[in-house]
């Protein structure tokens, strides 16, 4: 069973904030929230994680719900080069990754 | 830092043959790495994970025989698709993980295309 929900795909503007949903409500309390994307043709690329806090680094920034059953993913100011497949994955530290069908992005000009 | 390479990044044989593909962490150990399959259109699927020293874990419907995997050194981690068909063409992907390197998230190698004629 997958722990997240994405959507498959979504557009956004070059230039702009994108927000990328994950649903997560099966949660459980030692699980993080980690992001990968991946663009064509490539090894996946870590962007970010977290527990319970929001997260924010030189790439984007995680954002928690209080309940933690879902949470966004903010690239501040899209590039056509983040044009990738992003996956949300909800796993314990230390447990192997599963992923599942990720969010395709395409950032459009 | 935390550098994953695989070498190499596109191999082309004939049915039949075997095909090595080497996984190196290039500035850490990683006690621990994973390998993954991606066919086209598809989302990564985890073959195996291996420690360094000890047997690799496969995953249900994962071929032990087939996918031979050796994690000699902890920074060397080998894919060996012996006898290979042309259903096993797919993108190869490795990732190492290391405590203590920037928390247990897993760094990807580019990948190996393999095509199995």
């Amino acid at each position: 069973d997958a722990k997240t929900t994405q959507p498959p795909s979504m557009d956004c503007a070059e230039g702009r904030a994108a927000n990328l949903p994950c649903n997560h409500s099966t949660i459980s309390g030692n699980e993080y929230v980690y992001w990968y994307r991946q663009i064509h043709s490539q090894g996946p690329q870590y962007i970010i994680h977290g527990l319970k806090n929001n997260e924010t680094n030189e790439m984007a920034s995680l954002i928690i719900t209080e309940d933690r059953k879902s949470s966004t993913l903010i690239l501040p100011h899209a590039t056509l080069r983040d044009t990738a497949v992003y996956y949300c994955i909800v796993e314990a530290a230390g447990n192997k990754l599963t992923f599942g069908g990720g969010t395709r992005v395409l950032v459009k000009p | 830092g935390a550098v994953v390479s695989q070498h190499p990044s596109w191999v082309i044989c004939k049915s039949g043959t075997s095909v090595k593909i080497e996984c190196r962490s290039l500035d850490f150990q990683a006690t621990t790495m994973f390998w993954y399959r991606q066919f086209p259109k598809q989302s990564l699927m985890l073959m195996a994970t291996s420690n360094e020293g000890s047997k690799a874990t496969y995953e249900q419907g994962v071929e032990k025989d087939k996918f031979l995997i050796n994690h000699a050194s902890l920074t060397l981690s080998t894919l060996t698709v012996t006898s290979a068909h042309p259903e096993d063409s797919s993108f190869y992907i490795c990732s190492a993980r290391a405590a203590g390197v920037g928390g247990n998230e897993q760094f990807f190698g580019p990948g190996t295309r393999l095509t199995v004629l």
